[in-house]
C-alpha cells in the first residue's frame, strides 16, 4: 500500500490565484515529519517547507504554507499569488522515526501549471 | 552552502550495458539516497546509506548495486540496462539529524536505446 498519497496527477490556475495540493500519509509512528519539494524543469529539486508531527504551529515559508491535519494524516501545501515560475511538479514526503528511520518516501507528484 | 553534484547530467546506454552513475555532496552528511524518477510514478527510493561503506535497499534496489566508499560519494550501478528505458535518477543527502529533508543533485537522466 502507499504511504504518501497525492490524489491529483495535475493541476491548473491562473496567475494571481491561490493553489492547494493535497497529500495523505500512512503512519503508526508518533514522530515523523513530512516535506514539501518541488521539481524544477531543470531536473533540480527544492526544498519547500517542513512539518513536524509534533509540532502545532502553522509552517510558513514565504509564499508557501501548509495546512496540517493530523488526525486525518492529511498535509496540504497552499502557496498564494501564483507565478508562472510556479509551475512544476511538488511532491510530498513523509520521514518516520522508527527502524527505517533514514528512508524518506515521496509521493507520485502533482503537476502544476500556472497560466499567464 | 554546499552542493550535490551528479555526473554525468546525461547518459545513453545499450541495452544490457552495465552504467555507472556519481553523486558526490560536500555538505558533509551522513546519509545519502539514490531514487529513481518515472514518468506518473512519483520517486522511488533504490539505495540509501546511513554511512560510509554501509548499504541499505530501497524498494526498487533489484537490477542495481550501489556503493559508498567515501562519506562524499555515493555511486549507482544499472547492473543490465533495459530497451527504451528512460528514467531520471535522484542523488540526494540529508545530516540525519532533526532535519532529516534531504537535498537533491540535479539528477542524471538516462536513456537506453
Amino acid at each position: 500500500a502507499e504511504k504518501v498519497i497525492q490524489v491529483w496527477s495535475t493541476a491548473s490556475r491562473q496567475e494571481g490565484e491561490e493553489l492547494t495540493l493535497d497529500c495523505s500519509y500512512e503512519t503508526s509512528q508518533v514522530l515523523y515529519h513530512l516535506f514539501w519539494y518541488k521539481h524544477l524543469l531543470s531536473g533540480e529539486m527544492v526544498f519547500l517547507i517542513r512539518q513536524t508531527s509534533s509540532s502545532t504551529a502553522k509552517e510558513r515559508s514565504g509564499r508557501y504554507s501548509v495546512v496540517f491535519q493530523k488526525s486525518l494524516k492529511s498535509i496540504s501545501l497552499i502557496i498564494s499569488a501564483l507565478q508562472p515560475d510556479d509551475s512544476g511538479k511538488y511532491f510530498c514526503a513523509l520521514w518516520e522515526k522508527g527502524t527505517n528511520a533514514h528512508k524518506v518516501i515521496f509521493g507520485k507528484g502533482t503537476h502544476l501549471h500556472v497560466l499567464p | 552552502g554546499g552542493i550535490i553534484t551528479q555526473t554525468p547530467k546525461f547518459l545513453i546506454g545499450q541495452e544490457g550495458q552495465k552504467l555507472t552513475l556519481k553523486c558526490q555532496q560536500n555538505f558533509n552528511h551522513d546519509t545519502m539516497y539514490w531514487y529513481r524518477q518515472d514518468s506518473g510514478k512519483g520517486l522511488r527510493l533504490i539505495y540509501y546509506s546511513i554511512t560510509e561503506n554501509d548499504l541499505q535497499k530501497g524498494d526498487l534496489s533489484e537490477g542495481y548495486d550501489a556503493s559508498r566508499e567515501k562519506k562524499s560519494s555515493f555511486s549507482l550501478t544499472v547492473t543490465s540496462a533495459q530497451k527504451n528505458e528512460m528514467a531520471v535518477f535522484l542523488c540526494a543527502s540529508s545530516d540525519g539529524g532533526t532535519n532529516q529533508a534531504p537535498l537533491f543533485g540535479e539528477g542524471t537522466r538516462l536513456s537506453v536505446l
